[in-house]
């Protein structure tokens, strides 16, 4: 299996910009989060999926953020308008009753 | 909601030695793991231990759920072992997949 893709690697963006970042989970896997990582606030789960429901999307930070779960092998994470303060890396995990698999994240720098 | 704190924050070592990382938590859980995070940020699952003690290699890990710790050990260690670990706790008043991370243990293994 190739993992937890995620996509772009990188995506640097101006203030204001829309930005959608995607992902795969692995096959046959039922929950899916997204968490955020920065130095000041470590890693924090935005939203969680299980067969395709958003369950608890208490840590999204603000209305700004949404996100989607289409169908088992997809997500996206969109952010409009985005700030400056959205700079971070984003994993996308997914998992079946056991351990969490981390892609390797989308590291966003809005400017 | 349950709080995970981990210990040392920062561990230097020279090739060879051992440590051991630790993992506080203030509740019962469900589910704990253990990630490390390699210096190109990829974040790798090494132990999926709700209890028990598990070994990978140069690698182990005890949890004592009654009270609600786990160790992380690392034998012989090698520059590679180098990155920052991870423990990530679901609460047993969860009732979900919802892993809540610790603020990690840095290290680094000089040769």
């Amino acid at each position: 299996d190739a993992g937890v893709i995620q996509s772009p690697r990188h995506e640097v963006t101006e203030m204001g910009q829309e930005v959608t970042l995607r992902c795969k989970p692995i096959s046959g896997h039922n929950s899916l989060f997204w968490y955020r990582q920065t130095m000041m606030r470590g890693l924090e789960l935005l939203i969680y999926f299980n067969n395709n429901v958003p369950i608890d999307d208490s840590g999204m930070p603000e209305d700004r953020f949404s996100a989607k779960m289409p169908n088992a092998s997809f997500s996206t994470l969109k952010i409009q308008p985005s700030e400056p303060r959205d700079s971070a890396v984003y994993f996308c995990a997914s998992s079946f009753v056991g351990p969490l698999h981390f892609g390797n994240g989308t590291r966003l720098t809005v400017t | 909601g349950i709080q995970v704190e981990q210990s040392p924050p920062d561990l230097i070592l020279q090739e060879g030695a051992n440590s051991t990382l630790r993992c506080n938590f203030s509740d019962s859980v469900n589910n704990l793991q253990w990630f490390h995070q390699n210096p190109w940020g990829q974040l790798i699952n090494l132990f999926y231990i709700p209890s028990g003690t598990k070994q990978n290699g140069r690698l182990s890990a005890t949890t004592v759920a009654t009270e609600r710790y786990s160790l992380l050990y690392i034998s012989s260690s090698q520059t590679t072992d180098s990155g920052v670990y991870f423990c990530a706790v679901e609460g047993s008043m969860e009732n979900t997949d919802k892993l809540i991370f610790g603020t990690g243990t840095r290290l680094q293994v000089f040769p």
